[in-house]
């Protein structure tokens, strides 16, 4: 059974950074690439970005460009998602999820994890 | 990249059908799009991969009452025999040739 499983809320105050992982079991973690989606309070769904576990490559929406990274850890089968600069706006669920190659839809999606700015 | 359109708010009767809208801008008419739905206070869950010719493949689970069509721009769900669970916010989603992924921006359906 394919799980994506994501780590606890956290609450940030502005500037900070925060990293939250995406463990995965179930399926060969450099079959897929990674992806991390925003979601704002009462808002739709937001792509930020990509990495490939085989190489490492990522990619990264212009929104989000120079304050997020994300990175994957092949011993472990887990993907990470840092964000820094922390304001306000970035309060929101996150969600990682998969797809297969550079060419599919989001396929498997973990629980969510809220993170809250606020000082 | 492509846009895509959805309407804000459809509804709906137990036991009936309904059909969601996701219109792709112009000049990408022909792309794929995958079809996504969002339970309240719940993770999206996959639901299908739809082309333009209107073939489309669902994910795992996937309930038989799920369906998919195409027109042109036009990419539809189709839900059949209404149940109060399909109650939920539903998105569609596309990736481009640069491979950067886009969502519409979700039809909220209210099952009455």
């Amino acid at each position: 059974e394919v799980q994506l499983a994501q780590s606890g809320a956290e609450v940030k105050k502005p500037g900070a950074t925060v990293q939250i992982s995406c463990k995965v079991s179930g399926f060969t973690f450099t079959d897929y690439y990674m992806h991390w989606v925003q979601q704002a309070p009462g808002k739709g769904l937001e792509w930020m970005g990509l990495v490939d576990p085989e190489d490492g490559e990522t990619m990264y929406a212009e929104k989000f460009q120079g304050r997020v990274a994300i990175t994957a850890d092949t011993s472990t089968d887990t993907a990470y998602m840092e964000l820094s600069s922390l304001r306000s706006e970035d309060t929101a669920v996150y969600y990682c999820a998969t797809s297969y190659g550079g060419n599919s839809p989001f396929d498997y999606w973990g629980q969510g994890t809220l993170v809250t700015v606020s000082s | 990249q492509p846009v895509l359109t959805q309407s804000s708010s459809a509804s709906a009767s137990l036991g009936s059908s309904v059909q969601l809208t996701c219109t792709l801008s112009s000049g990408y008419s022909s792309y794929i799009i995958a079809w996504h739905q969002q339970q309240p206070g719940k993770a999206p869950r996959y639901l299908m991969k739809l082309e333009g010719s209107g073939s489309y493949k669902k994910g795992s689970g996937v309930p038989d009452r799920f369906s998919g069509s195409s027109s042109g721009a036009d990419r539809y769900l189709i839900i059949s025999n209404l149940q109060s669970e399909d109650e939920a916010d539903y998105y569609c989603e596309a990736w481009d040739s640069n491979t950067r992924w886009v969502f519409g921006g979700g039809t909220k359906l209210t099952v009455l």
